[in-house]
């Protein structure tokens, strides 16, 4: 069975730093990119960033809002892929979640499959 | 950035309803548009990516269509199980982007 299971969640002061790990099972992970994604109490998916794998070198991406205090990084040996934060404040109080792009070659169609279950981040003084 | 309007917002129906949800693209994105399915407290769930592509397990109830701009999910006969928050995403460039949801409730 494909799986992802996210950790590391919790609740953290503003300013502080915090790492969430997604470990993945049940499929090659070094194949496929890895996206994070959250979603604050009562809003929407918002994609936060993404890595890719390590055939296409590995490459990152953010979204603007996260950028230089966020950062994603994978280690394939173990199967897990992680989401660094930093400098965190209260508005980065969210669900994050962990997914797997799968992409359609030629054309490079890509969507999000599977989800993990979502770990709780809570930036609290 | 490619921004995903989705319309409406929210829309009540009963069992055995035909519903329609729309999406729209700021730009072209071809047949990059996935949907996806999300009940509260739970992850979001793959339905239909590239426009029109069921992903395996999903009932065939589910439908979509559209290339461009214009996107449309459709549940045929709607079941008890489908009252959710349904999003769709363009994969047609970075940052991918979500729209903003549409509630299907029940009626």
């Amino acid at each position: 069975e494909v799986q992802l299971v996210e950790s590391g969640g919790g609740l953290v002061q503003p300013g502080r730093s915090l790492r969430l790990s997604c470990t993945a099972s049940g499929f090659t992970f070094g194949d496929y990119p890895m996206s994070w994604v959250r979603q604050a109490p009562g809003k929407g998916l918002k994609w936060l960033g993404s890595i890719g794998s390590a055939a296409l070198g590995g490459t990152t991406e953010y979204a603007a809002s996260v950028k230089g205090r966020f950062a994603i990084s994978r280690d394939d040996s173990k199967s897990i892929a992680y989401l660094q934060m930093n400098s965190l404040n209260t508005e980065d109080t969210a669900v994050y979640y962990c997914t797997r792009e799968v992409v359609l070659v030629p054309a490079a169609i890509g969507w999000f499959d599977p989800w993990g279950q979502g770990t709780l981040v809570t930036v609290a003084s | 950035d490619i921004q995903m309007t989705q319309s409406p917002s929210s829309l009540s129906a009963s069992v055995g309803d035909r519903v329609t949800f729309t999406c729209r693209a700021s730009q072209s994105i071809s047949s990059y548009l996935n949907w996806y399915q999300q009940k509260p407290g739970k992850a979001p769930k793959l339905l239909i990516y590239a426009a029109s592509s069921l992903q395996s397990g999903v009932p065939s109830r589910f439908s979509g269509s559209g290339s461009g701009t214009d996107f449309t999910l459709t549940i045929s006969s709607l079941q008890p199980e489908d009252f959710a928050t349904y999003y769709c995403q363009q994969s047609y460039s970075t940052p991918r982007t979500f729209g903003q949801g549409t509630k299907l409730e029940i009626k």
